[in-house]
């Protein structure tokens, strides 16, 4: 079955650093979305693609975090400088993106991200 | 801004009993609805979807019913299983720029004992 690749599993780091972020859709899905997921609450979206092409970024904090997808397919997202407040869990999710509508979004194992 | 909501953020349940787990949202404007399954450390996984002309909709072993007049969705999980043992999501399509993202709840936690 197809899944959507994320790593690393796993990231600690120390506030000021940089740190990256890597998602492999499942294949042929033309929508990327990436959520950030506080402990104990619900995904909150941060940024979506259509293909290479950002559709919704008005949740991302644009003064650190940024996203990319160059080629429509895997997508990478960074912070830079990482602050405590960043310590959640990043998902990525992906869907097939040819209805014009609403689709089923499968998620990735996401990247636990700690910031000492 | 809306959201949705679930009405109890625990629930504990013996094997083989039959689950019912509720959510309320508040955009009477959302056209789609989703239930996702949430195990420690593991990104949300789908269980089963309902589009807002639509009342009920079965699954294996779930059930999810939108009552649109309330703005209640429920998901019901027939003979609950220890497996079954996760954090519980229901969400609805946002209405974002594209149309297309989820707006999540908090989400209960399902107790399943043996």
């Amino acid at each position: 079955e197809a899944e959507v690749a994320q790593s690393p599993r796993y990231k600690i780091t120390e506030k000021s650093q940089a740190v990256a972020f890597w998602c492999d859709p499942i294949s042929g899905h033309a929508t990327l979305y990436w959520y950030r997921q506080i402990l104990g609450q619900g995904p909150e979206l941060l940024v979506q693609f259509q293909d290479e092409s950002v559709v919704d970024d008005s949740q991302l904090p644009k003064d650190r975090f940024s996203a990319e997808r160059l080629k429509g397919v895997d997508s990478t997202l960074k912070i830079q400088p990482a602050e405590l407040g960043d310590s959640a869990m990043y998902l990525c999710a992906s869907s097939d993106g040819t209805s014009g509508g609403v689709e089923t979004q499968y998620f990735g194992p996401g990247t636990r991200l700690l910031v000492l | 801004g809306e959201s949705v909501g679930l009405h109890l953020p625990t629930l504990s349940v013996q094997e083989g009993d039959n689950s019912i787990i509720n959510c309320a949202y508040s955009n009477s404007a959302s056209d789609y609805f989703i239930w996702y399954k949430q195990e420690s450390g593991k990104g949300p996984q789908f269980i089963i979807d309902i589009r807002s002309n639509m009342d009920k909709r079965q699954g294996q072993r779930v059930t999810v019913l939108l009552n649109k007049t309330v703005k209640h969705l429920s998901l019901q999980i027939a003979a609950t299983q220890p497996g079954d043992s996760a954090v519980y999501f229901c969400a609805e399509n946002s209405g974002n720029q594209a149309g297309t993202a989820l707006i999540f709840g908090k989400g209960t936690t399902l107790s399943v004992s043996s």
